[in-house]
């Protein structure tokens, strides 16, 4: 059972224009989401985080957006720049739970064309 | 501030084999979780250790067992390999088991069973 799920396993996106990337999660248990970023040949890296008592929360070009009652979060990345090219991992985890098991969804890879 | 580095990078092994990762986890984090990112997939949660105990575990068999040393470095043991354990092990380290907590991860070891 995909208790996370990124249904666009990849998406290509202009210079400069907004990448928006997409995830949904069954689990009403969840409520904190984060997204991390994975280059070719090393480990994922943390972007930006959100907890389910917020909707919004913004980091430079980053925000995610979160709809609870859709169970959706989304990733904006504006402007889109070279370096963002890699592979985007949404994931969730119960923050009270007693531990940090991450429930990740199978990622989107994005590709930034100069 | 060293990050968190994972040994070998890469290994062959053949079926019913056993295998030792090794992972040294950041400076001044406590807590190591291990995933399993099969090739297509999110990573997926096999455990943590926490104070050189397993402080919970995903959906994975007995066969795969770890420790976690006075100095924090942790290291994840795999019995009587199948095919189906090829994939990347990622370890990753964080300040406590708090699920807002955020993982740092290394760049992985890629095992593959033949």
């Amino acid at each position: 059972d995909q208790q996370v799920k990124q249904n666009s396993p990849s998406l290509s996106v202009q210079e400069g224009r907004i990448s928006i990337l997409n995830c949904d999660y069954t689990n009403s248990m969840f409520d904190y989401f984060l997204w991390y970023k994975k280059y070719p040949a090393e480990g994922p890296t943390f972007l930006i985080s959100i907890s389910s008592i917020k909707d919004k929360n913004e980091d430079g070009r980053f925000t995610v957006f979160l709809n609870k009652s859709a169970k959706h979060l989304s990733l904006h990345i504006v402007p889109s720049q070279p370096g963002d090219s890699a592979v985007y991992f949404c994931a969730a985890s119960q923050s009270n739970f007693g531990n940090e098991k991450l429930t990740f969804g199978t990622g989107t890879r994005l590709t930034i064309i100069p | 501030e060293t990050g968190v580095t994972q040994s070998p990078t890469h290994l062959i092994k053949t079926r019913g084999q056993q295998v030792t990762l090794r992972c040294s986890s950041q400076s001044g984090h406590n807590t190591v979780s291990w995933y399993q990112q099969a090739l297509g997939q999110g990573p997926q949660f096999i455990f943590q250790y926490y104070r050189e105990e397993e402080n919970g575990r995903g959906n994975f068999p007995p066969r795969f067992s770890g420790l976690q040393f006075p100095n924090y470095s942790s290291e994840l043991n795999v019995n009587a390999l199948e095919l189906d354990d090829s994939a990347l092990y990622l370890c990753a380290s964080s300040l406590g088991p708090s699920g807002a907590n955020v993982l740092t991860f290394g760049a992985g070891s890629r095992l593959t069973v033949l």
